[in-house]
């Protein structure tokens, strides 16, 4: 199983809500990672987990907060969000360190329309 | 500090013609170098990467890329351009670690 699944696929919410996306991964890989992407734009990296523990926090707003139970799965939490952070939010997951080649795998991605 | 950067944020090509997608980098140590690409709507999936070894690297769907130290370049190619390759292109550069650095990305149009 070489393969990332997001859920949900599209997701639409006001800026009271709170909402989570889902990101799972069957492979053995023990780095996972959230990426946020604009349209036409590269992903911005968001936060990379390491063996369950979050290693990369790139300054990303409190109203996301991400969460890894166990090492196949990665959620996002999101509460209060902005018109502004709608985007396509991509999960990944990678090999974790030494001889590893570190590529990454990506997720098919959660569009987020916030109202 | 390391860096990717991709020449030309739009390129479009007959189908039948050259595909050269371009990317330098710049990195403290001899980085791995990966291509991906995204079609609409979906995530990236990997074409191609360079670890070590031989500097040519054939990828998926006919694309090849060359590492080329002395000009710091992981340029893509494909010989003939099919209609299915109209995609973003992003090279991206892991000098070691954990961390991806991505280009800018690079639309491919290609026009019937």
């Amino acid at each position: 199983d070489t393969e990332v699944t997001q859920t949900p696929k599209h997701l639409v919410m006001g800026m009271t809500n709170k909402k989570s996306l889902k990101c799972e991964q069957h492979m053995g890989h023990r780095a996972m990672y959230w990426y946020k992407q604009k349209a036409k734009k590269p992903p911005e990296l968001m936060f990379v987990y390491s063996y369950e523990k979050l290693s990369i926090n790139e300054s990303v707003p409190s109203r996301f907060s991400p969460e890894c139970p166990n090492s196949s799965l990665l959620n996002l939490h999101l509460h209060a969000l902005q018109p502004e952070d709608s985007a396509l939010y991509l999960c990944a997951s990678s090999q974790e360190g030494g001889a590893s080649y570190n590529e990454q795998f990506f997720g098919p991605g959660t569009r987020l329309t916030v109202l | 500090a390391q860096s990717v950067t991709q020449l030309g944020s739009h390129v479009s090509v007959s189908e039948g013609a050259l595909v050269l997608l371009r990317c330098n980098y710049s990195s403290s140590v001899p980085p791995y170098l990966f291509w991906y690409v995204q079609y609409p709507n979906q995530g990236l999936q990997l074409l191609l990467k360079y670890t070590t070894g031989a500097t040519l690297v054939k990828g998926i769907n006919g694309f090849e890329a060359e590492f080329k130290k002395s000009e710091t370049s992981f340029h893509l190619t494909k010989p003939s351009a099919h209609m299915s390759d109209a995609a973003e292109y992003f090279c991206a550069v892991n000098p070691r670690g954990n961390q991806f650095y991505f280009g800018t990305g690079t639309s491919l149009t290609v026009i019937p």
